[in-house]
């Protein structure tokens, strides 16, 4: 059975104090890994798209890495406004169309 | 801006009245799926349609239905809600193809009194 798992549950920086998120996968023939941004009563916002282990994608201060068995979601310098829940969600052989969703990281950044 | 857009974004409904939830899409992609999500919690995927081709999902209750009459519009009819089912109701759509990130609406919260 494919499965995505998430940590740190839950995550405080202060503003400018980098750091990281793991998204951790077991599932065969990887689609595509993605991940989210989802703010309280929104929907996700998606970010990136990592296909292959090596690949990199980068946008603002955040930063996605992905390996053969994991994917990183780096955060450099964040601010206040990157506080957010954070979802990963793998496509896989198994499910066709469908999403695999991890259970998220919320991170709080601290003025 | 191309688009997913779900209303209302708040909906009441009293304990056992049906109560119906829509979705719209401007970006013409052929999949859309409902997701339930609960505080906290990762969303939960309902259903899906590929064209008008119907998925469910093997432990989305009875008590949930879906409609897509064309491409650019989809339904969630819960017939008979329960406190259960107070809940953030999302609705996303892809293109077709194993790599295709899913877009998101901003979702429709549903109380249940």
């Amino acid at each position: 059975e494919d499965q995505v798992t998430q940590s740190p549950e839950a995550l405080r920086l202060q503003e400018g104090e980098s750091s990281s998120l793991n998204c951790s996968y077991t599932v065969s023939g990887l689609r595509g890994l993605f991940w989210y941004r989802q703010d309280p009563g929104k929907g996700p916002e998606f970010l990136f798209t990592l296909y292959s282990a090596g690949e990199e994608k980068e946008k603002e201060r955040l930063k996605a890495t992905l390996t053969k068995k994991e994917s990183f979601l780096h955060i450099t310098a964040p601010k206040p406004e990157d506080s957010a829940t954070y979802l990963c969600a793998v496509r896989t052989d198994n499910y066709g169309q469908n999403f695999v969703f991890g259970p998220g990281t919320r991170l709080s950044v601290l003025p | 801006d191309a688009m997913v857009i779900q209303n209302p974004r708040y909906q009441v409904t009293q304990f056992g009245k049906p109560v119906t939830l829509s979705c719209s899409q401007t970006l013409n992609h052929n999949v859309m799926y409902w997701y339930q999500q609960k505080s906290s919690q990762a969303p939960k995927l309902l259903f899906h349609y590929y064209d008008k081709d119907f998925n469910n999902e093997a432990d989305t209750p009875d008590n949930f239905q879906s409609r897509r009459p064309n491409t650019s519009f989809c339904f969630l009819d819960i017939r008979s809600p329960g406190l259960g089912d107070a809940a953030m109701y999302l609705c996303a759509t892809s293109r077709q193809g194993g790599g295709q990130p899913q877009h998101f609406g901003d979702g429709t919260r549903l109380s249940i009194l």
